[in-house]
């Protein structure tokens, strides 16, 4: 059973901290790595994308992939109320005809 | 870019009867899109895969005859729900995939069903 872990939460985080987020997955054949965004009650939203070692900046989020530790996590800078919500790590590999397999979320709440 | 729709937003339906929901990509032609449902609390819950001018490939658990999915275009994609019933009212999330980044997937703002 190809698995994907995020770490337990709810994490909470004061605003203009640092929220880490990560995320571990068991099939080594994985490709391509996302993270969503996902407010109470409407759908997920693409904030991230990764394909290859290392750390990827877009804005106040870095996505940092290490295939080798099969690790993907999420640092969000100068965390701010509007983040406030569930981050949702999945993981995707071409073989399986473009399927994601998600994570159980973890719960951000960022505390003015 | 990457937009995906979703319509209805919101439905109410009698036990029994069938309801339709379509997912178009707007600004995209969408070789698979995906048909997800989530339940309060719980993470997403792949329903099928769905590929343009093919049959659908439903997870395992999931009843063919009771979720019928048509990918009639590079746009559209439909789900039935046929017999409704009180258990399957959840929120209901389709998506979207790149035809050349099929795991890059992006979500309607999905439907939520009810069944009274």
């Amino acid at each position: 059973q190809k698995e994907v872990e995020q770490n337990s939460g709810p994490l909470s985080v004061p605003e203009g901290a640092i929220a880490s987020l990560n995320c571990t997955y068991s099939d080594r054949g994985s490709q391509s790595f996302f993270w969503y965004r996902q407010y109470s009650g409407k759908s997920p939203e693409l904030i991230m994308s990764i394909y290859s070692n290392g750390d990827k900046e877009d804005g106040r989020f870095t996505a940092q992939l290490n295939k080798a530790s099969q690790y993907v996590s999420l640092l969000i800078r100068d965390s701010q109320p509007s983040d406030s919500a569930t981050y949702l790590c999945a993981v995707g590999n071409y073989n399986q005809g473009g399927k994601l397999i998600f994570g159980q979320g973890t719960e951000l709440s960022v505390k003015p | 870019g990457a937009v995906v729709s979703q319509h209805p937003s919101w439905v109410i339906c009698k036990s029994g009867t069938s309801v339709k929901i379509e997912c178009r990509s707007l600004d995209f032609q969408a070789t698979t899109m995906f048909w997800y449902r989530q339940f309060p609390k719980q993470s997403l819950m792949l329903m099928a895969t769905s590929n343009e001018g093919s049959k659908a490939t439903y997870e395992q658990g999931v009843e063919k005859d009771k979720f019928l999915i048509n990918h009639a275009s590079l746009t559209l994609s439909t789900l039935t729900v046929t017999s409704a019933h009180p258990e399957d009212s959840s929120f209901y999330i389709c998506s979207a995939a790149l035809r050349d980044r099929v795991s890059e997937q992006y979500f309607g703002p999905g439907t939520r069903l009810t069944v009274t």
